[in-house]
């Protein structure tokens, strides 16, 4: 089983639809938690830290749940400038390194 | 500006070289980081160092050597023991255990081996 584990998609939504994503991680000493966001043969970028209260940016909602060990990604009124590859990042700060999901590929269309 | 560059952008080699990609930030982050993307796959770290003059592996170290000399700069060699070296290497920094361990990236640099 993956460390960290995301649908691979793909999500094919139309403009101003709502679409979550979900990441499960199985190190439970895991203590930072992020999206990034990957366009086609770019480089990542970060989109948003997650925490356990919950976070809003905007269009985007990202959520924690320690105990079941998954994270969210909510993205309301899709845009088609979010068509892109999301990745879900768990961080474990005493060992000084992250681990990636493989990633969710989102199109929104027309 | 501040951030992070990589050179080249593309790279060609014969098999059985070596090759070094570099990496360079001016962010003054103690924390850096190489990974590898192979098409329609997620990152995997190579090697990733949390300050100068010290490194350690990742999950797929096998083939690559690294340095941090200066806390700037952590190149990557690709050695001609990697077996299959064509890929898109990714470089981040991030401030560090005391600072976040929020990564940043530089734009990349896409390896064939020929």
């Amino acid at each position: 089983r993956k460390e960290v584990e995301q649908d691979p998609g793909p999500f094919n939504v139309p403009e101003g639809a709502t679409v979550a994503f979900n990441c499960t991680y199985s190190n439970s000493a895991s203590q930072s938690f992020f999206w990034y966001r990957q366009d086609c043969r770019k480089e990542p970028k970060l989109l948003m830290s997650v925490y356990s209260s919950g976070n809003e940016d905007g269009r985007f909602t990202a959520q924690l749940n320690r105990a079941s060990q998954y994270i969210s990604l909510l993205i309301r009124d899709s845009k088609l400038s979010d068509s892109a590859t999301y990745l879900c990042v768990v961080t474990n700060t005493n060992a000084g390194k992250s681990t990636f999901g493989d990633g969710t590929t989102l199109t929104v269309k027309p | 500006d501040g951030g992070i560059t990589q050179s080249p952008k593309y790279l060609f080699r014969k098999e059985g070289q070596n090759v070094t990609l570099s990496c360079e930030q001016n962010l003054n982050h103690d924390a850096m980081y190489w990974y590898r993307q192979d098409p329609g796959q997620g990152l995997r770290l190579i090697y990733y160092s949390q300050i100068v003059n010290d490194f350690q592996k990742g999950d797929i170290a096998e083939g690559y050597s690294v340095s941090r000399e200066k806390k700037e700069s952590f190149p990557l060699t690709v050695t001609s023991a990697q077996k299959n070296p064509t890929a898109f290497y990714l470089c981040a920094s991030s401030p560090g255990l005391a600072g976040g361990n929020e990564q940043f990236f530089g734009p990349g640099t896409r390896l064939t081996v020929l």
